[in-house]
């Protein structure tokens, strides 16, 4: 069956501060790989999207993620933190052999300390 | 502006009440899909669908039902049978496997 794991319920880390959120899948076809960002109360807006290629990719606001498929992950990362990056953050996978429906991990809520 | 709207943003059902909840969108894309989400748990996916007059369950389909009469409408009706409604509901919409959502639903009971 195929499963998204975001080890980490809560990360908190200092304004100005590296993050890297982590993401590890199962999944038994060629993966597309996600990274969506939820403000409280509101939807999903997409950060980052792995197809194929260049397994190093950019995103929005400052964000990239690397595609490890030895280890099966996908984790986010950005050098310097803003308060605004505070919210909570999806990994999901999706395949074109399953009809392109995502499966997203639980979510990782970023707190964001001044 | 191109999007995904859903409305309401609060919607309060009574006991034995079905409740409708609307998508529209006018990104001209094919698949539509609804997921519920609930605090540590993640988007979980309700129905889909691929095309106009088709739709799929999704992992957690019992107590809901859905409609595809137009390509730009995808409503979600939460039945009596649904017993635990309460949560954010999420409709998205996709092209070439990127799906972007709507700003969601709060359903709470009354």
């Amino acid at each position: 069956a195929q499963s998204v794991t975001q080890p980490d319920i809560h990360i908190t880390v200092s304004e100005g501060a590296s993050l890297e959120l982590r993401c590890n899948y199962s999944y038994g076809a060629t993966p597309y790989l996600f990274w969506y960002v939820q403000s409280p109360g509101q939807g999903l807006q997409l950060l980052l999207k792995y197809f194929s290629g260049d397994t190093l990719v950019q995103g929005i606001k400052g964000f990239e993620a690397e595609f490890k498929r030895s280890q099966s992950s996908f984790n986010l990362r950005k050098p310097s933190v803003h308060w605004s990056d505070a919210a909570e953050y999806f990994c999901a996978v999706g395949a074109a052999e399953y009809g392109n429906k995502l499966v997203f991990g639980a979510g990782t809520i970023l707190r964001v300390k001044s | 502006d191109g999007g995904i709207t859903q409305s309401p943003k609060y919607l309060f059902r009574k006991e034995g009440q079905n409740v409708t909840l609307s998508c529209e969108q006018n990104l001209n894309h094919d698949a539509m899909y609804w997921y519920r989400q609930d605090p540590g748990q993640g988007l979980r996916l309700i129905y889909y669908s691929q095309i106009v007059n088709d739709f799929q369950k999704g992992d957690i389909a019992e107590g809901y039902s859905v409609s595809r009469e137009k390509k730009e409408s995808f409503p979600l009706t939460v039945t009596s049978a649904q017993k635990n409604p309460t949560a954010f509901y999420l409709c998205a919409s996709s092209t070439t496997g990127i799906q972007y959502f709507g700003a969601g639903t709060r359903l709470s009971v009354l």
